[in-house]
This record gives C-alpha cells, sequence and structure tokens, in this order.
C-alpha cells in the first residue's frame, strides 16, 4: 500500500518569507498526487494536483508544486507568504489504474505566518 | 460548483449510541469516502464505495461500517460509540478514476464526540 510522508509537523513563517513544504511518498507505480489546504474552520480545499507532463505544476494563490520522481517527492512552494496563508497543509497520492481509488493523505503540515 | 454535504456539522453523542453519519453529493460521482482526520494524525480512510452497493474497507474500518443505497448518499454507522471515535469525520465524493485521474471533493466535516 502506498504512503506520503510530510517532513515538518508545524512550520512557522514570517511573511513574505519563502515557503517549501516537503512531501514524499512511497508507491512503485504511477501515481497522481494532490496537495490539499485546509485553512481555520474550514473544509479541505484542492490547492493543486498533478497528473502527468509538465513536473511543474502551478496552483491557486500562487502556489506551485514540483515532482521529482527520481526522488518520489512531491513538495510544495510559494516564494512568498501572506498571513492569510496560514493554514494546514496536506499531501495526497492516489495509484493510478484499474482498481485503484484510494487517497493516501500525510499527516500534515501546519503552517503559521507571523504578520 | 460540486457540492458534498454532510447533514450534522456537530454532534455529542452518548458511549454506546448509534451513531449515523450522513453525506449526500450532488455531482453523480461513483466513488465516495469517509474519512476521519485527527490531529498529527492526519486524514485516514475508514470506508469508501466505488459503486451503488459495493464497499471496501479502508485503513481503519473497525468500529464502522457504510451503507450505499443509492449514489448520492454515503453514510457512515458507528454501531456502538466509543470515545476514542471522537473525531472530525469527512466525507468525499469522486468521479471514476480516468486516465488522467480525478480531484476528490470534500464535504464540510463532522465533528463527533463521544461523552
Amino acid at each position: 500500500a502506498q504512503s506520503v510522508s510530510q517532513h515538518n509537523h508545524h512550520v512557522i513563517l514570517s511573511e513574505a518569507a519563502s515557503l517549501e513544504l516537503g512531501c514524499n511518498y512511497s508507491y512503485g507505480g504511477t501515481v497522481n498526487l494532490f496537495w490539499y489546504v485546509q485553512y481555520p474552520g474550514q473544509h479541505l480545499q484542492l490547492l493543486l494536483k498533478y497528473f502527468s507532463g509538465d513536473p511543474l505544476v502551478k496552483g491557486i494563490k500562487g502556489f506551485e508544486a514540483e515532482f521529482i520522481k527520481s526522488k518520489f517527492s512531491f513538495n510544495l512552494r510559494k516564494p512568498s507568504v501572506q498571513w492569510s496563508d496560514t493554514a494546514e497543509y496536506f499531501c495526497a497520492v492516489r495509484p493510478m489504474g484499474a482498481g485503484s481509488y484510494q487517497l493516501t493523505f500525510g499527516k500534515g503540515t501546519k503552517l503559521s505566518v507571523i504578520p | 460548483d460540486v457540492k458534498v454535504t454532510q447533514s450534522s456539522r456537530y454532534l455529542v453523542k452518548r458511549t454506546g449510541e448509534k451513531v449515523f453519519l450522513e453525506c449526500v453529493q450532488d455531482m453523480d460521482h461513483e466513488n465516495m469516502f469517509w474519512y476521519r482526520q485527527d490531529p498529527g494524525l492526519g486524514l485516514r480512510l475508514i470506508y469508501f464505495s466505488y459503486d451503488v452497493k459495493m464497499k471496501e474497507k479502508g485503513d481503519i474500518p473497525e468500529g464502522y461500517s457504510v451503507s450505499r443505497e443509492k449514489k448520492e448518499r454515503f453514510s457512515l454507522i458507528l454501531e456502538s460509540a466509543s470515545t476514542n471515535q471522537t473525531s472530525m469525520y469527512l466525507c468525499a465524493g469522486s468521479p471514476t478514476l480516468g486516465a488522467k485521474g480525478n480531484t476528490i471533493y470534500f464535504g464540510e466535516g463532522s465533528w463527533l464526540t463521544v461523552v
């Protein structure tokens, strides 16, 4: 079965700092990769996703992620964070192929942005 | 807009009670999922269903059952609630995984407290 590892439990940054959240997965086959965000008191929202093609994926609100197949990684980046980016971020992987339904999540990374 | 609706946002139940969590999606999606979200553990899959009357166990099915009598409705059942089932429960839906993969859409969550 696949698994997802997020390296940081809690990240604290000042506004305008650059962000990189690590995500590694374990699965030998082809996967779809996702980053979800959960703002305080709100439901999970899709930030960006990778299915195929260009490994650098751009999402909403200035976020991007890079899929590095050789490293089984899908790290999330943002050049300059804002206070409104304070949220919990979840990386998720979904295997491709017949009978593959399950989306497996990492344990999440809380991001606190200090004004 | 896609919509996954969970009927109860906040519930308080007593130990030993039977609990029903209802979820309805208006997207005509084949796949539906129940996750629970706990601090530091991320989202863990309880059960999923890929068609009416079909169900598969996820990672933590113990103490839970599900029902999918209609395509749009997926119910999570706690036969005899226990305090360790106090959690946030998230329902989700997605279309059948195609060649490009598909996104999973989440409801707003149901906070269940078992006392």
